[in-house]
């Protein structure tokens, strides 16, 4: 069973940084691009960016690049998403799903709160 | 980048009833390179993460029942459900791969009447 597990909800200040994971198995791990997809009240669904394992090739939307960072650890089945100085907009649920035709497989997301 | 507009907004149904979603996109999705239509459509229920549904235009994804088709073609696309069942509600969305950045619809939510 292919299974994508994200890390817990985090609650950090402005200015702070911040790593997220999302652990794949069931599948192989380097074979398949990852993408993170953002969910917030007010913009529904964005997607961030893609990562492919196999060989740390990114794709990263505009509204985002510069802003995070995509990585892969080959050797635990992981990606992260990170930030180095967050803002209060980075808070929302973020999603990371494994992408074959779409977006088939999705992490349970996690809820990450930025509020001074 | 390619604006994803989904109608309607909410559509209330009835159970055993067809629906019918419409999403259309400021630029085609057709490729002509290798004649993919780069349209998917996902599911949202309440509380729980995307899943998808139809990939590639008109692809069913592994495990959705075949009353959801997609169809459609360069700026234009259809989600059916040919008869609606209670656990079909949530919030539907469009998503076009065609380039980046990849975007999605504001959503659709279906409800029971």
């Amino acid at each position: 069973e292919v299974r994508l597990v994200q890390s817990g909800a985090e609650v950090r200040k402005p200015g702070e940084s911040l790593k997220i994971s999302c652990e794949g198995s069931g599948y192989s791990f380097t074979d398949s691009w990852i993408g993170w997809v953002r969910q917030t009240p007010g913009k529904g669904l964005e997607w961030m960016g893609n990562i492919y394992p196999g060989d740390a090739d990114t794709r990263y939307s505009p509204s985002f690049q510069g802003h995070v960072t995509l990585s892969a650890d080959k050797s635990t089945g992981t990606v992260y998403l990170q930030w180095s100085s967050l803002r209060a907009s980075d808070s929302g649920i973020y999603y990371c799903a494994r992408k074959t035709g779409g977006f088939h497989g999705w992490g349970q997301g996690t809820l990450v709160s930025v509020s001074s | 980048d390619i604006v994803m507009t989904q109608t309607p907004l909410s559509l209330p149904v009835t159970p055993g009833e067809p629906a019918s979603l419409s999403c259309r996109s400021s630029q085609s999705l057709f490729d002509g390179d290798d004649g993919n239509t780069y349209l998917d459509w996902y599911l949202q229920r309440p509380g729980q993460s995307p899943q998808l549904l139809i990939y590639t235009l008109s692809h069913r994804a592994p495990g959705v029942p075949d009353r959801f088709s997609g169809s459609g073609s360069g700026t234009d696309f259809t989600l059916k459900i040919s008869r609606v069942e209670a656990e079909d509600v949530g919030l539907y969305y469009c998503m076009q791969r065609m380039e980046f950045p990849w975007t999605f619809g504001q959503g659709t939510k279906v409800e029971i009447k």
